[in-house]
C-alpha cells in the first residue's frame, strides 16, 4: 500500500509477557518514529530513526522498551514484561527525511496488558 | 523541557460559528504542525507552518505562527460537521534541528448540526 502500515491492529496480553509491534513505512522514506499514545500521557514521542544513523531513543520510557529497524525499512518495537501502564496506541510515522517535515502516521496498534 | 498546551481541550460549536483553538509552547521553535485525528483512526497532516508570519489556509481551517509569542492558532470558519474531529499541534522538540515531535493535549472539536 501507499501508505504507513502497522501489524497487528490490536493486541491484548497479559502482564508479563513481551510484545513485537511491526512498523512498515512508506516506501523510500528514510526516516521512521515510534510515538505512544495513551490517555494519561497524551502523544509521546519514543524513538527516532534516521537512514544508517544511531537512533534517538530519548523517549523510551524503560529498558523494556526496545526497537530496531532492518535495512534501512521495516521496523519491530519490542515491549518485554509488559505491565498494565503499557497499555496505549503506538502508532509508527515516517518521513522522506530529517529535512522533509510532514510525518506520515499509520492506524497504529492498540496494545490492552490485562 | 518543552511543553506544548492546547486550548480549550473540549470545544462543541454550531454549525456555521467561527472559533480558534490556541497552541501555546515553551521554547524557541519554527516548526509548527497541526494534525487531525478522528475516532479510531491515525493523524492526517493539516498544516506545517515553518516561518514567523506563517498562515495557510485549507478549506474552512486557517492556521497560523507567531514565534515570537510562541503561539500558533487554528481557525475555523462557518464549521460544519465533518470538521468533527480532535485537532494536534505540534512542535519539533529541538526548535527545528530533530524530527521529534512534542504534542499539545488535542482540542476535540464537536461542530453540532
Amino acid at each position: 500500500g501507499a501508505g504507513v502500515s502497522q501489524s497487528p491492529s490490536n493486541k491484548v496480553t497479559e502482564k508479563g509477557k513481551d510484545v513485537e509491534l511491526r512498523c512498515d513505512p512508506i516506501s523510500g522514506h528514510t526516516a521512521l518514529y515510534w510515538y505512544r499514545q495513551s490517555l494519561g500521557q497524551g502523544l509521546e514521542f519514543l524513538i527516532y530513526f534516521q537512514g544508517n544513523s544511531a537512533p534517538d531513543k530519548s523517549g523510551l520510557p524503560s529498558d523494556r522498551f526496545s526497537a530496531e529497524r532492518t535495512g534501512g525499512s521495516v521496523s519491530t518495537l519490542t515491549i518485554q514484561r509488559t505491565q498494565q501502564e503499557d497499555s496505549a496506541v503506538y502508532l509508527c510515522a515516517s518521513s522522506l527525511g530529517p529535512l522533509r517535515v510532514i510525518q506520515y502516521f499509520g492506524a497504529g496498534t492498540r496494545l490492552s496488558v490485562l | 523541557e518543552l511543553k506544548v498546551e492546547q486550548n480549550p481541550l473540549f470545544l462543541s460549536m454550531q454549525e456555521g460559528k467561527n472559533y480558534t483553538i490556541y497552541c501555546n509552547y515553551s521554547t524557541t521553535s519554527d516548526r509548527l504542525y497541526w494534525y487531525r485525528q478522528d475516532p479510531g483512526k491515525s493523524l492526517e497532516s493539516l498544516f506545517v507552518l515553518l516561518s514567523n508570519g506563517a498562515v495557510k489556509q485549507e478549506g474552512r481551517l486557517m492556521a497560523s505562527l507567531d514565534t515570537k509569542a510562541r503561539l500558533s492558532t487554528l481557525h475555523i470558519t462557518a464549521a460544519v460537521h465533518d470538521l468533527s474531529a480532535t485537532y494536534f499541534c505540534a512542535v519539533d522538540a529541538a526548535g527545528g534541528a530533530t524530527n521529534k515531535l512534542i504534542f499539545g493535549t488535542g482540542t476535540l472539536l464537536a461542530v453540532q448540526p
